[in-house]
């Protein structure tokens, strides 16, 4: 069965240090997004990107974070400069559309300390 | 602001009962509605989405939509222990965004 693919799955960082999450999607889907999980808390919608560009973004999505498909491929999530609060598990997904039938990948746990 | 508000639980259901877990939410234009299963630790799994009014079944899996009432529900019949998981309503109130409620703890009582 076809599957998002993230990597690193842990990743311990320094705060003020950049970082970038990978995520390689399923191959025939057109619309990718990161989300995040703050330990215990909600899921919550990070940035949409279809066609190359963004296509929505929340308030947390502020100028220190980035994403790219630089490939053709690997779908990546930058933090320029990371902070305490930025401490979460981060979820790629894709889907085919986009109705919200996602496709997530087992995640990425972010440290910063 | 727009909302999906989720009973946290848990909720404790016996084996081969049904689990019932009900969602609401705060804008009347959403269109789109979603369960998602998460077990601990682990990513969010689709396992039931619904567009219009009325139930939609999938196997042992059925949701109820009343967009008049701003409502979803799961419900989960003949309970078995690997149901055990946190259920999560989403909703797409934003045209690419899918807004998650906290969650209901799910455990199936052997």
């Amino acid at each position: 069965e076809p599957e998002v693919t993230q990597t690193p799955s842990h990743q311990v960082t320094q705060m003020g240090q950049e970082v970038i999450l990978r995520c390689v999607p399923i191959s025939n889907h057109l619309y990718f997004y990161w989300y995040r999980q703050i330990l215990g808390q909600k899921v919550e919608f990070l940035v949409s990107f279809y066609n190359n560009e963004i296509s929505e973004k929340s308030e947390i999505f502020d100028d220190q974070f980035s994403v790219e498909r630089p490939d053709g491929s690997n779908f990546t999530l930058k933090i320029r400069s990371t902070k305490l609060e930025d401490s979460a598990m981060y979820f790629c997904a894709t889907g085919q559309t986009n109705t919200g039938e996602l496709f997530f990948g087992e995640g990425s746990r972010l440290t910063v300390l | 602001q727009k909302e999906v508000e989720q009973n946290s639980g848990p909720l404790s259901v016996p084996e081969g009962a049904i689990a019932s877990l009900n969602c609401t939410y705060s804008d009347r234009v959403s269109q789109s509605f979603f369960w998602y299963r998460q077990y601990s630790g682990k990513s969010p799994e689709l396992i039931m989405s619904i567009y219009s009014n009325g139930d939609k079944e999938d196997g042992r899996f059925t949701a109820q939509l009343n967009k008049a009432s701003q409502y979803v529900s799961l419900l989960i019949r003949d309970s078995q222990p690997s149901d055990s998981a946190t259920y999560l309503c989403a909703v797409n109130i934003e045209r690419e965004k899918l807004t998650f409620g906290t969650g209901t703890r799910l455990t199936i009582i052997p």
